[in-house]
């Protein structure tokens, strides 16, 4: 159980192009989903938390207009980056948490970006 | 400031001895534990979690051991196997407090056969 899917898996975009990342609970309803990128060797970066039918909530330095953010439904939360450039070029990844669960995330298998 | 931190950014270990990765944290709200395993290009697995009114929690070979005074917990894997190599990032969360996590810069675990 508590599987979530993301995808794409990898995308490859010309500078200026828009792409969207989709993230979706399987097998269970996620009230809460979250959105990290990775640097090359580093620890996962929060973005943006997201809240079924709410706002995103963004963390400190991540333009909310350049990384869209929607919660749809319990179980799809899509970030789209916008007018991407080579700079937005990393790993993202998504997870989904379960309101009954201990705090457990469950992660996609992250969408690798590279913007040419 | 990093609240999370995992002083060994690799860890080589011989397959079939015990594998000890560390973590050390600031925040005294944290009250809730897990460890989490990636490979390249792949999203973290959960892989086992502690409560704070544990100190200890085992799930097969994997151990995870809380000692809330010295605000340091550490997951032991044995025997270790190659299939274990890997990234191993622990968090840190605040229940209650929206189910978010605040992660360590992982360890870097190879298991030599």
């Amino acid at each position: 159980g508590a599987v979530v899917s993301q995808h794409p898996s990898r995308v490859i975009c010309k500078s200026g192009t828009s792409v969207k990342i989709e993230c979706r609970s399987l097998d269970f309803q996620a009230t809460t989903m979250f959105w990290y990128r990775q640097f090359p060797k580093q620890s996962l970066m929060l973005m943006a938390t997201s809240n079924e039918g709410s706002k995103a909530t963004y963390e400190q330095g991540v333009e909310k207009d350049k990384f869209l953010i929607n919660h749809a439904s319990l179980t799809l939360s899509t970030l789209t980056v916008t007018s991407a450039h080579p700079e937005d070029s990393s790993f993202y990844i998504c997870s989904a948490s379960q309101n009954l669960a201990k705090n457990i995330q469950y992660f996609g298998a992250g969408t690798r970006l590279s913007v040419l | 400031d990093q609240q999370v931190k995992q002083n060994s950014p690799s860890l080589s270990v011989q397959e079939g001895r015990i594998s000890i990765l560390n973590c050390d944290y600031t925040n005294s709200m944290f009250d809730y534990f897990l460890w989490y395993k990636k490979y390249p290009a792949e999203g973290p697995t959960f892989l086992i979690s502690i409560s704070s009114i544990k100190d200890k929690n085992e799930d097969g070979r994997f151990t995870v051991f809380l000692n809330k005074s010295a605000k340091h917990l550490s997951l032991h894997i044995v025997p270790s196997q190659p299939g274990d190599s890997a990234v191993y990032f622990c968090a840190a969360s605040v229940r209650d407090a929206g189910n978010m996590l605040t992660f360590g810069g992982g360890t870097r675990l190879m298991v030599k056969p």
